[in-house]
Formats: structure tokens, sequence, C-alpha cells
């Protein structure tokens, strides 16, 4: 099946910086969705992305489909954006029915 | 519903107990999905329903994991005879369409469930 890698699995900032989150996956998508999980464990939609670029607010994301890949841009971050990333996608010959997710990305924000 | 709601929200079971976990879906949103989150890992695919239809279970790890989805609306997750592997979050989505191309597929909160 198609293999989903997050990198970096941890990452620590101070409030205010930038980061960016990568996802790589292995095959051709026609769905791929970045959550937020917060820490009472709701995955919180944050982008529904399978190809382009969007913008909401300090977050943006860009799926490079051809060359099988999506960023998480986080800026100016603030404490609240602390929690774990993942990255799912359906693969565009199998998708059917499921979404296969990455390992996803610690992200801890600090004051 | 205005998203996805599961319950109950936690759940400990003693070792040899059936559960039922419950998921209310996105009002009208024809496909509903099971997921299980271990510690620390992401969400896995237990399986698949299109309306009432049950058109992938290849996820269920044994069969004492059964899912129904009997008038096309709620779904329930059994477990029969826990054990403590089981212990995990299960996660409930749905989606508008068939399937999971070309479509979002939002989440409920989850339940945790702990066998002692």
């Amino acid at each position: 099946g198609i293999q989903v890698e997050q990198s970096p699995p941890d990452l620590i900032l101070q409030e205010g910086a930038n980061s960016t989150l990568r996802c790589n996956f292995s095959d051709s998508v026609n769905n791929l969705q970045w959550f937020h999980q917060n820490p009472w464990g709701q995955l919180i939609n944050l982008f529904y992305i399978p190809s382009g670029t969007k913008q909401n607010g300090r977050l943006s994301a860009t799926t490079v489909a051809t060359e099988r890949y999506s960023l998480l841009y986080i800026s100016s971050s603030q404490t609240t954006d602390s929690g774990v990333y993942f990255c799912a996608v359906a693969s565009k010959e199998t998708s059917g029915s499921r979404l296969t997710f990455g390992e996803g990305t610690q992200l801890t924000v600090n004051p | 519903g205005a998203g996805v709601s599961q319950s109950p929200r936690y759940k400990v079971a003693k070792r040899g107990q059936d559960v039922a976990l419950r998921c209310d879906p996105i009002s009208g949103h024809v496909s509903l999905f099971w997921y299980q989150q271990a510690l620390g890992q992401g969400p896995e695919f237990l399986t698949y329903f299109q309306n009432e239809a049950q058109l992938d279970k290849s996820g269920l790890p044994s069969d004492r994991f059964f899912a129904e989805r009997p008038e096309g609306s709620v779904s329930t997750l059994k477990i029969q005879r826990t054990q403590q592997e089981d212990s995990a979050v299960y996660l409930c989505a749905s989606s508008r369409i068939p399937g999971t191309g070309g479509t979002e597929a939002f989440f409920g909160q989850g339940t945790r469930l702990t066998v002692v």
C-alpha cells in the first residue's frame, strides 16, 4: 500500500517562530489532508489539499503531487499550536475506502 | 448534526468483556470510516461503510471486531472478549460522497478504550 513519511518527528519552537512540516508519499493521490490533533485527541481538519496551495490565517499548505510531497507552513507560532500534526492520503489507484496516515510531527511551542 | 459525534468518550473494560462504541456521522454523509489509534502512532484504518453496506473490513484486526450501520446513519463498532491489546483510541470519520477520493473526511472526538 501507499507509504507516508512525515518529518521532522519532533519540533520544539519558541513562540513567534516559523516552521515547515513535510509529508512525503509513495504513490499518486486523490486526497491529502492535514490534521492537528489537540491534547484531547480530536483531529482538527486544517487543509484538504491533494494539489496546489491554500492559506488559512497563519497556516498555509502546498502539495506538489507530481513530486509526491506536501508542506505545511506555520508562521508566528503560538502555544496553542502545540500538538501532533498528521498528514493523511488516499492512493489514486487503491483509495476506495481508506486514508493512510503518517506517524505525525509532535510540535511543542514554548512561551 | 454539526459534526461527527462519538460515545462514550472513555470506556474502561475488564478483559473478556464485550464493548460497543457508537458513531453518529454528519447528517447526510454517505461514507463512514472507523480507525484505531494506538498511543504515539497515527490512526489506522479498520472498516468502511457506504450507506449501510460494509464495503471494506480488511483492517479489522480479528473476528472479535464487528461493525454495523444498519440504516445508513449511526454506526456501532463492537469488540467481543476484549483483550489488553485492544486498548486504543477508536476514531470515526464521515465524508459526503462515496470513498476517500476527492472529498474531505471529518473525524469525531474518539472513544478511548482501556482494557484492564
